[in-house]
This record gives C-alpha cells, sequence and structure tokens, in this order.
C-alpha cells in the first residue's frame, strides 16, 4: 500500500502561514473526501487535527485549514506559533476500511 | 475521556513471537473499529491492521499478513496483536487507534524491537 506524498520538510517565521500538501491518487483522496491531518511531536502519539478535508476536532484552534484539489489535500496553518513544530501526517480513506497515511512534513518555525 | 493504553512491547529475537494488547476506556469499544498502526523509529506511520466492532471483518497490509493476528475482546474492552515470524523490519513503536469518521483517538504506544 504506497504512502501519499509531503514535503520533507516546510519552515516559516512566527505569524506567517504556511501549507503541507498531500498527493495521492484518485482511489484515495481523489475519490473520497476523507482525508484526515494528524499533528505528531517528538515521542508521542498522533493527534488528529483536521478530517474529512476541513472539519476541526473539538479544541483544536481555528489556525489549522485544510482543502482538496483534484487528488492532492493541503493543511494550511496560519499565525505559526512555536508550539506549531511538529511532524505532520496526511490520511486518506482508500476502500474497505483501509487507511493511507502521507510520508510526513516536518515543520520548523524559525 | 477516550483512553487507549497499549502494552506488551519488547525485545524480542528474529524469528520470536510477542503479543500487544490495547485495554480501552471512555467511550462504548464494542461499537467501534479498531486498528493496529505501527511507526518505525525515524520513519512515518504504516496501518497494520484493523478488524470490525463485531470482529468478523479483518484486513491485513501486506507486509504482516499471514504472520499477525488481530482479534478483540469486547466484554474486557481489549484489542490484540499476535505478532508470529518477527523481523527486523517489524520493529516499531505499535499504536492501537480507533476509528469513529476517521482514526480519531490513538493510544500513546508499545515498542516493538526485533534484534538478535
Amino acid at each position: 500500500q504506497s504512502a501519499l506524498t509531503q514535503p520533507a520538510s516546510v519552515s516559516g517565521s512566527p505569524g506567517q502561514s504556511i501549507t503541507i500538501s498531500c498527493t495521492g491518487t484518485s482511489s484515495d483522496v481523489g475519490g473520497y473526501n476523507y482525508v484526515s491531518w494528524y499533528q505528531q511531536h517528538p515521542g508521542k502519539a498522533p493527534k488528529l487535527m483536521l478530517y474529512d478535508v476541513t472539519s476541526r476536532p473539538s479544541g483544536v484552534s481555528n489556525r489549522f485549514s485544510g482543502s482538496k484539489s483534484g487528488n492532492t489535500a493541503s493543511l494550511t496553518i496560519s499565525g505559526l506559533q512555536a508550539e506549531d513544530e511538529a511532524d505532520y501526517y496526511c490520511s486518506s480513506y482508500r476502500s474497505s476500511s483501509v487507511y493511507v497515511f502521507g510520508t510526513g512534513t516536518k515543520v520548523t518555525v524559525l | 475521556q477516550v483512553q487507549l493504553v497499549e502494552s506488551g512491547g519488547d525485545l524480542v529475537k528474529p524469528g520470536g513471537s510477542l503479543r500487544l494488547s490495547c485495554a480501552a476506556s471512555g467511550f462504548a469499544f464494542s461499537e467501534y473499529y479498531m486498528y493496529w498502526i505501527r511507526q518505525a523509529p525515524g520513519k512515518g506511520l504504516e496501518w497494520v491492521s484493523y478488524i470490525s466492532s463485531s470482529g468478523t471483518t479483518i484486513y491485513y497490509a501486506d507486509s504482516v499478513k499471514g504472520r499477525f493476528t488481530i482479534s478483540r475482546d469486547n466484554a474486557k474492552n481489549s484489542l490484540y496483536l499476535q505478532m508470529n515470524s518477527l523481523r527486523a523490519e517489524d520493529t516499531a513503536v505499535y499504536y492501537c487507534a480507533r476509528l469513529y469518521s476517521t482514526i480519531d483517538y490513538w493510544g500513546q504506544g508499545t515498542l516493538v524491537t526485533v534484534s538478535s
């Protein structure tokens, strides 16, 4: 099961906005509006930040937003803060309750 | 609140076996699909297996098919992963996770190290 493609790293200064892309195929990202994004700090479990492309779980800052166009989904973090420095993974439904994850992106706050 | 607590990770020799457990609390465990997801050191996330709420539907990643067995005991609110014929490439932190619209809650993980 091949992974979704994400940039290895993205960086930005405090207060700036950054966008992380997640590219799949018509069999996953492009075929369903079931893209999720997870934040993972070192040594910690992943935390759900967005689901169904644009929905935020309760308690997640509205600085995190999502979108999708064709086979590519995107996560935008606006007003970048030091605490946003972490690894981010996208995930998409593929079929038969199988989910595929992205390769992961390291976000650095300069 | 939702809690998932994994246990059973250990250092094991290649070819050996291990059984992971995941204790769930704070939600109606018997109503949810459950997943095992792993993360090799310094690597990304890899879906390993899932089991339906009743246990009747099970899927495995190709990388573990025929070697790993997922199961659950709804009376004990517990999820299991029996891992046989372990290989070095199975070395990872293993997370149990819940499916609710998406994979929403994860445990803290348990480390499995396969090495001689």
